[in-house]
């Protein structure tokens, strides 16, 4: 029953660093989304995939890059990170559109940029 | 575009006590409505959806209807526990561009007092 793994599940930056974050389902879902979580905010879309090896834009991309190389995996990168980019991130997956299934999310990963 | 306004929290209520969180929406089309819960620490869990005008969801025992001419999907529960302490999250989803993303609303946190 892992549903949606998401790790690390804390991590801490100095500004400039990269750093990847890994999501993995389990239950074949075709899509996966990556959201950030702020304060007085709501989740936001950074980025998502419709399927291995398609990424897209979100809301708020700047700053991010993404990979589905696998149909299980969903990487977010941060390639330099930013102060502004501290935030809870969250990973969701759902299975092909027509089915009415929700999105399934994992625990959150929170980073901190110093 | 698509957007989600729900009522601003904090809320505070005492055990027993009657739940309602509003929440409206504007979006193009026909969006399918949803309310998820967070609890601390944890990521957001499906509460209850509607997928069409009239339809009412429910689930541990909150409720909430779709009324189409309202623009309006409010979230209630007629006696409240502490168990139900959480963030309440209003979304709505409408197929387009093949991405079938959430808009969601900025949350309600609720705490129950014993």
């Amino acid at each position: 029953n892992a549903g949606v793994t998401q790790t690390p599940k804390f991590r801490v930056l100095k500004t400039g660093q990269s750093m990847t974050l890994l999501c993995a389902q389990d239950m074949n879902h075709e899509y996966m989304y990556w959201y950030r979580q702020d304060p007085g905010m709501g989740l936001r879309l950074i980025h998502y995939s419709v399927g291995e090896g398609t990424t897209a834009k979100g809301e708020v991309p700047d700053g991010y890059n993404v990979s589905r190389l696998k149909k299980q995996n969903f990487l977010l990168g941060l390639e330099s990170a930013a102060p502004s980019q501290t935030s809870v991130y969250f990973c969701a997956s759902s299975p092909l559109p027509g089915s009415n299934q929700p999105q399934h999310f994992g625990d959150g990963t929170r980073l901190s940029i110093l | 575009g698509n957007s989600v306004t729900q009522m601003e929290g904090p809320v505070t209520l005492s055990e027993e006590a009657f739940l309602t969180i509003n929440c409206t929406y504007t979006a193009t089309g026909y969006p399918s409505l949803f309310w998820y819960v967070q609890y601390p620490g944890e990521g957001l869990q499906l509460l209850l959806k509607a997928t069409k005008a009239d339809d009412k969801g429910s689930n541990k025992g909150f409720e909430a209807t779709y009324r189409k001419e309202t623009t309006s999907f409010h979230l209630e529960k007629g006696s409240v526990q502490v168990s139900d302490s959480a963030v309440y999250f209003c979304a709505l989803r409408t197929p387009g561009a093949g991405s079938y993303q959430l808009t969601f609303g900025k949350g309600t946190k609720l705490s129950v007092i014993p």
